[in-house]
């Protein structure tokens, strides 16, 4: 069971705004940065932002993330059949010296 | 960037797996080394890491006494030994460069091993 929370799924229509939501405590995003992460079922997880709201290099605009006390968001805009897969929140917990990943998100494009 | 790792491996229960991640492109000796596993179905499990400039390693709790990360710098290669599987071992691994660092913590960042898959069955 992870110390960080994800809602399982998260849903929208073509176009739409879909949003993200990662909940933690004071020893992990309430002091570390957040990143998150995106796996095609199959494939190898890619980076989608670094450090709460960076963006790494190739990663559409459509994609933000931002963070607040103890917990963190990730916002798709424009939502695309392409972004129906999984998403991952992650950051370092000081309380048990670990990297700790959320139990991930499946988005769903209607 | 490239992080190339060695290819799937069945192992008996109670065995050992190590598995190598071979790097490329870049300073080996300049980025952390992750290793995160994933368990057919399941989500992302940080492992630990390696700092391949000198050797010093993390690892996550829940392998603490099973889990060795070394690194060959001749090579540019870092390794992943786990010994003692169980079924609950039975996982995708993935070896990952380090990302920005902050305070020391240098997350997975945004180059990826392909994955070698263990399987542990009897």
């Amino acid at each position: 069971q992870s110390v960080l929370t994800q809602p399982p799924s998260a849903s929208g229509t073509p176009g739409q705004r879909v949003t993200i939501s990662c909940s933690g405590s004071n020893s992990n995003i309430g002091r570390n940065a957040v990143n998150w992460y995106r796996q095609v079922p199959g494939t190898a997880p890619k980076l989608l932002i670094s450090t709460n709201y960076q963006r790494p290099p190739g990663v559409p605009d459509r994609f933000s993330g931002s963070k607040s006390g103890t917990s963190a968001s990730l916002a798709i805009s424009g939502l695309q059949s392409e972004d129906e897969t999984d998403y991952y929140c992650a950051a370092w917990d000081d309380s048990l010296n670990a990297y700790v990943f959320g139990p991930g998100t499946k988005v769903t494009v209607l | 960037v490239q992080l190339v790792q060695s290819g799937a491996e069945v192992k008996e229960p109670g065995a050992s797996v190590k598995v190598s991640c071979e790097t490329s492109g870049y300073t080996f000796s300049g980025y952390y080394v992750n290793w995160v596993r994933q368990a057919p179905g399941q989500g992302l499990e940080w492992m630990g890491w390696i700092n391949p400039n000198n050797g010093d390693t993390i690892y996550a709790q829940n392998f603490h006494g099973r889990v060795t990360m070394t690194r060959d710098t001749s090579i540019a290669t870092a390794y992943m030994e786990l010994s003692r599987l169980t079924s609950d071992d039975t996982a995708m691994y993935y070896c990952v460069r380090g990302g920005y660092c902050i305070d020391a913590v240098c997350p997975p960042g945004s180059y990826w091993g392909q994955g070698t898959l263990v399987a542990v069955s009897s």
